[in-house]
């Protein structure tokens, strides 16, 4: 059975401060790793969707980098704002199946 | 386009009753995800299917669970008879191609079943 790590299992920061999050994955037999934002009492969206070693994707204050041989992602946030707080979700295919880690819970306090 | 839209947003029943989740997956979206989401369990896959077929039911929990999905447009989920332990919120996602695309997650139903 396929399983993807996430660490930690949440986070507290200052407004301001940067912060990254892992999410562990099997390296063998590779497609995908998805990023999703999840805010509270709405739907999981994609931040990233990243296929290839080494790759690094941005989006804002957001980035997010890629190694497939060693079955890690990393998620940054650079400035951490009250706004960013959500639970970030990664994700990897499995057949025909996405499998999800628990998430990485953050709160960002002003 | 509208997104994926799930009704109702909120169901309360009694133990026993049948219960009937609706998901309208994005348009042109050949595939279409039922998730169950729980503090236990997180989040987690139950039906899958592409352009309308049922490929991979391997997560619905027991018979109790059964998803159609009878046109492009149109996908249910169906709880009978509900327990109280089948509480939690269910989503519907939709994607151009399956689990290796990005998806796009209705706004979810939050089901309790006292």
């Amino acid at each position: 059975i396929l399983n993807v790590e996430q660490s930690p299992q949440s986070l507290h920061v200052q407004e301001g401060d940067s912060t990254n999050f892992t999410c562990s994955f099997p390296s063998s037999n590779f497609y995908a790793l998805h990023w999703y934002r999840w805010e509270t009492a709405k739907s999981p969206e994609a931040l990233f969707v990243m296929t290839l070693n080494g790759d690094e994707k941005k989006k804002g204050r957001i980035s997010a980098t890629l190694n497939t041989k060693e079955g890690y992602s990393y998620l940054y946030i650079k400035g951490s704002q009250p706004e960013d707080s959500a639970t970030y979700l990664c994700a990897t295919p499995a057949g025909t199946a996405l499998i999800f880690g628990k998430g990485t819970t953050l709160s960002v306090s002003s | 386009d509208a997104g994926v839209i799930q009704s109702p947003r909120h169901e309360v029943t009694e133990m026993g009753q049948e219960v009937t989740l609706r998901c309208k997956p994005i348009s042109g979206h050949n595939s279409l995800f039922w998730y169950r989401q729980t503090m236990m369990r997180g989040l987690e896959l139950l039906i899958y299917f592409n352009n309308n077929v049922p490929i991979d039911d391997s997560g619905m929990p027991e018979d109790r669970f059964s998803a159609k999905m009878p046109n492009a447009s149109f996908s249910t989920l169906k709880i009978q008879p509900s327990e109280p332990r089948d509480s939690a919120v269910y989503f519907c996602a939709s994607s151009t191609s399956g689990s290796r695309d990005e998806q796009f997650f209705g706004p979810g139903t939050r089901l309790t079943v006292l």
